[in-house]
């Protein structure tokens, strides 16, 4: 696609219940980074995939956050007995392979909107 | 792991001055890259100016530029002739080989007419 795309938009949810939400990055892209943004507050690094591995996940929060990437395109974040706590934008970006210069860039996608009621 | 650390959460800048915003980092790699992005109320993140540390140089685009002190762990980003639609949130970045980029906690940048 020409941009990365993420669903759903929004997503509200009741306490406790899991939600999935999906990141489909621009064809191409073999890094995915998914980041939590709280209202007003800066992003917080939840977990990085090369292909489909992920050799950084140090930023999930809580055995409830789960992620996964197949066929090195399409992400999906799991979040099992949602908290309120856990409202926030989620956002995914993805970057081009290779290192340096003009491959140095985020693109992130728009967003979901998570409210846990 | 790496840590990025903006301690202005709040910064403001008459229309066509010049204002700083500062960056630290930390990290024990040689091989990193560093970023300031700008996200205006759309939420959408812009890429404003990018340095790769192993570049003795500080980057310029245009009416930004960056001050690159590699042995400090500083990376601050000026913004010149300021204008109204610089307002917005900027987050510092870090990239290091096989980790993700990590952000900074924002500064959010007001510009008075």
């Amino acid at each position: 696609g020409a941009g990365v795309s993420q669903s759903p938009s929004n997503k509200v949810t009741e306490k406790g219940k899991d939600v999935e939400l999906r990141c489909d990055p621009i064809s191409g892209h073999t890094a995915l980074y998914w980041y939590r943004q709280s209202l007003g507050q800066g992003l917080e690094f939840l977990i990085y995939f090369q292909g489909n591995s992920a050799p950084d996940k140090s930023g999930l929060p809580s055995d409830r956050f789960s992620a996964e990437r197949t066929g090195g395109s399409v992400s999906t974040l799991t979040i099992q007995r949602t908290q309120q706590e856990d409202s926030a934008v989620y956002l995914c970006a993805s970057r081009i392979p290779g290192t340096g210069g003009p491959n140095e860039k985020l693109f992130f996608g728009s967003g979901t909107q998570l409210s846990v009621l | 792991a790496q840590t990025v650390t903006q301690s202005q959460p709040e910064m403001s800048v008459q229309e066509a001055e010049t204002v700083t915003l500062s960056c630290t980092y930390d990290t024990s790699e040689s091989d990193y890259y560093l970023f300031w992005y700008k996200q205006p109320p759309s939420r959408q993140m812009i890429l404003v100016i990018r340095q790769e540390a192993y570049k003795q140089q500080n980057a310029t685009e245009n009416r930004f530029s960056v001050n690159f002190q590699k042995a400090a762990k500083s990376f601050s980003l000026k913004i010149s002739d300021s204008q109204l639609g610089d307002a917005a949130m900027y987050f510092c970045a870090s990239r290091h080989r096989s980790q993700g980029v990590r952000f900074g906690a924002g500064t959010r940048l007001t510009v008075k007419p």
